[in-house]
């Protein structure tokens, strides 16, 4: 099936700093981008949908000035936590897929901020 | 508005035993109803969906049947396996909707040799 990739996996930071996360689709072209937020024993939140040359849109309650999503290609969006503090400290998972109406999607395999 | 609910975990089990995780939903309008699973350290996989009322998604051994009902979309397995040791999501995304999924908690299996 269909890869897609995540870096760092994990990452540890001071807080105030601003942290960047990859999400790549190593074999597909993916249209639509999504970025999820997962704490322990709960589900997985979607926080915003980015689609390929726009902006992003950014669900009820997520600050989109302090989570920067860019998808400047077909195989890259990034997740930017700008002046990150302990409360974001999280699982973030990417998934990708093409087409506007298709059901699949890929999944990358998250990763793990920390935030002193 | 729409919602998952599974049965909390871990769920532990020998290999070879039978396993169920509980999986009903809310929702308006016609949900399609999937299960994810995710192995330690992998992203979700899509193990199988079901897209209308009575319909049985299959895969690997695993199967679910989307029981309008009962709003449930329980995940079965006759025999379970040490390799089947993840995490299980439960989820739904509406019909002509923007296919963006609703989420379950996700359920913990841990089988044993």
């Amino acid at each position: 099936g269909a890869v897609v990739s995540q870096h760092p996996s994990r990452v540890i930071c001071k807080s105030g700093t601003s942290v960047k996360i990859e999400c790549r689709s190593l074999d597909f072209q993916a249209t639509t981008m999504f970025w999820y937020r997962q704490f322990p024993k709960q589900s997985l939140m979607l926080m915003a949908t980015s689609n390929e040359g726009s902006k992003a849109t950014y669900e009820q309650g997520v600050e989109k000035d302090k989570f920067l999503i860019n998808h400047a290609s077909l195989t890259l969006s990034t997740l930017t936590v700008t002046s990150a503090h302990p409360e974001d400290s999280s699982f973030y998972i990417c998934s990708a897929r093409w087409g506007a109406s298709t059901d699949t999607q890929y999944f990358g395999p998250g990763t793990r901020l920390t935030v002193l | 508005g729409n919602s998952v609910t599974q049965m909390e975990g871990p769920v532990t089990l020998s290999e070879e035993a039978f396993l169920t995780i509980n999986c009903t939903y809310t929702a308006t309008g016609y949900p399609s109803l999937f299960w994810y699973v995710q192995y330690p350290g992998e992203g979700l996989q899509l193990l199988l969906k079901a897209t209308k009322a009575d319909d049985k998604g299959s895969n690997k051994g695993f199967e679910a049947t989307y029981r309008k009902e009962t709003t449930s979309f329980h995940l079965e397995k006759g025999s379970v396996q040490v390799s089947d040791s993840a995490v299980y999501f439960c989820a739904l995304h509406l019909s002509g909707g923007s296919y963006i999924p609703t989420f379950g908690r996700g359920t913990s299996l841990i089988v044993h040799p």
